[in-house]
């Protein structure tokens, strides 16, 4: 199984400033996703991170508000821009070895904007 | 647009009972199911996964069994330990696209 690093675990950030966020793979990885977790709600899927191009990014979610960047197989960031109280969320990294096999989750980065 | 829901949201028990999780998606098109536990303010670990032509997985103590035509899957927890309070998550994966829909999730708490 995939051994998955995300850094960093917290973060407390004011308003308007940005978070980027690692997610390093211990094998290479064919999927790479990026997900949020709202205070008491289930896991919404941000974006699919595509190495070498753009990320697809999913009903609501902009490039501009989260840049993605993916330089290779094993590595992606996520960027969370102008941040409001609202973005105070956990953002999880997840990984396919291959489209539709076992999906692994980092352990979180919980984002709290004040 | 797929919608997974589970049952109960909340469920306490006192250890070493048997418990059933239920989860519950509205197109049963997918191509597999996934349990997932999450501690709290933690990432998912993934517990079991059912491809779409099978019927159940196990893995120690937990079972999880797919029905796809009726859309139903459950979680069996056997001889529950206090070690096993978390959150459940199942999400099923579309016969088309890779993302996964995650269900609303059961919180599980179990009794010394």
């Amino acid at each position: 199984s995939a051994v998955i690093s995300q850094k960093p675990s917290r973060d407390i950030c004011q308003r308007g400033t940005s978070l980027t966020i690692q997610c390093q793979v211990d094998s290479q990885v064919t999927m790479m996703f990026w997900y949020r977790q709202q205070p008491g709600q289930s896991l919404t899927l941000i974006a699919t991170a595509n190495q070498g191009s753009e990320a697809t990014y999913e009903s609501g979610f902009v490039i501009d508000k989260f840049p993605i960047s993916r330089p290779n197989l094993t590595f992606s960031t996520l960027t969370v821009s102008n941040l409001s109280p609202e973005d105070s969320s956990i953002y999880l990294c997840s990984v396919e070895e291959a489209a539709g096999t076992e999906a692994f989750f980092g352990q979180g980065t919980r984002l709290t904007v004040v | 647009k797929q919608e997974v829901t589970q049952i109960p949201a909340a469920l306490s028990v006192p250890e070493g009972e048997n418990l059933v999780l239920n989860c519950s998606f509205t197109d049963s098109a997918i191509y597999n199911l996934q349990w997932f536990r999450q501690d709290p303010g933690k990432g998912l670990t993934s517990l079991l996964l059912i491809q779409s032509s099978q019927r159940e997985q196990t893995s120690g103590r937990l079972n999880a069994s797919l029905d796809k035509s009726s859309g139903r899957s459950t979680l069996y927890i056997a001889a529950s330990q206090p070690g096993d309070s978390a959150t459940y998550l199942c999400a099923v994966t579309p016969n088309t696209g890779n993302q996964f829909y995650f269900g609303t999730g059961t919180s599980l708490t179990v009794i010394p």
